[in-house]
């Protein structure tokens, strides 16, 4: 694809209601990246995908986040429960082949939990 | 671990004035750098690219950066801004190579430029 798209753009949850987002990185990059950036401040790295392996998951800040990559396409981050601290927006990156090579980021989901 | 720290949250500059963003990184020399520019509502866009190969790097929309090793800097500049430059921008450092299997970019708090008719 052109790009990395992301969906939905927006979201809107209850607490407490569980939400799956999801990432279409570009055809072919081997790498995918979940960040979530708070209001204000830069992204903060949650989980990393090698093909569908998650190689690295030691930013995702509670048991109730997930993330799957099982065909080493496309990617969901599902969030349990939701929370007001996890609102925030979910950028998604590829890249080419490993984590130091050029990320590209998608437009991001807006998480809102009321 | 590597990280880097964008001071000034807040740049104004006049349009057609210099714009200079300021980064430093910690620790020791990363192989790579990058600036990265978000506008309102979308994510992140590339900017520039720091390889090593060469400490002055020229990105896109007229901005570059320089690496100085003495400073531990890689500010970036603008000759003249524009009205289309105002947007948040992120320095970012890659994984270190300390073989812990960190994997993500480290990334500023970020800088809010604005540009003044």
């Amino acid at each position: 694809g052109a790009g990395v798209s992301q969906s939905p753009r927006y979201k809107v949850a209850k607490r407490g209601q569980d939400v799956a987002l999801r990432c279409d990185p570009i055809s072919g990059h081997v790498s995918l990246f979940w960040y979530q950036q708070a209001l204000g401040q830069g992204p903060e790295f949650l989980t990393y995908f090698q093909n569908e392996a998650q190689l690295d998951k030691s930013g995702l800040p509670s048991d109730r986040f997930f993330a799957e990559r099982p065909e080493g396409s496309v990617s969901t981050l599902k969030i349990q429960r939701t929370q007001q601290e996890d609102s925030a927006v979910y950028l998604c990156a590829s890249s080419s082949l490993g984590p130091t090579d050029t990320q590209y980021f998608g437009p991001g989901t807006r998480l809102t939990v009321l | 671990a590597q990280s880097v720290t964008q001071l000034g949250s807040h740049v104004s500059v006049s349009e057609g004035a210099l714009v200079l963003l300021r980064c430093n990184y910690s620790s020791s020399v990363p192989p790579y750098l990058f600036w990265y520019v978000q506008y309102p509502n979308q994510g992140l866009q590339l900017l520039l690219k720091y390889t090593s190969a060469a400490t002055l790097v020229k990105g896109i929309n007229g901005f570059e950066a320089e690496f100085k090793k003495s400073e531990t800097s890689f500010h970036l500049t603008k000759p003249s801004a524009h009205m289309s430059d105002a947007a948040e921008y992120f320095c970012a450092v890659p994984p270190a190579y300390s073989g812990a299997g960190s994997y993500q970019l480290t990334f500023g708090k970020g800088t809010k430029l604005s540009v003044i008719p």
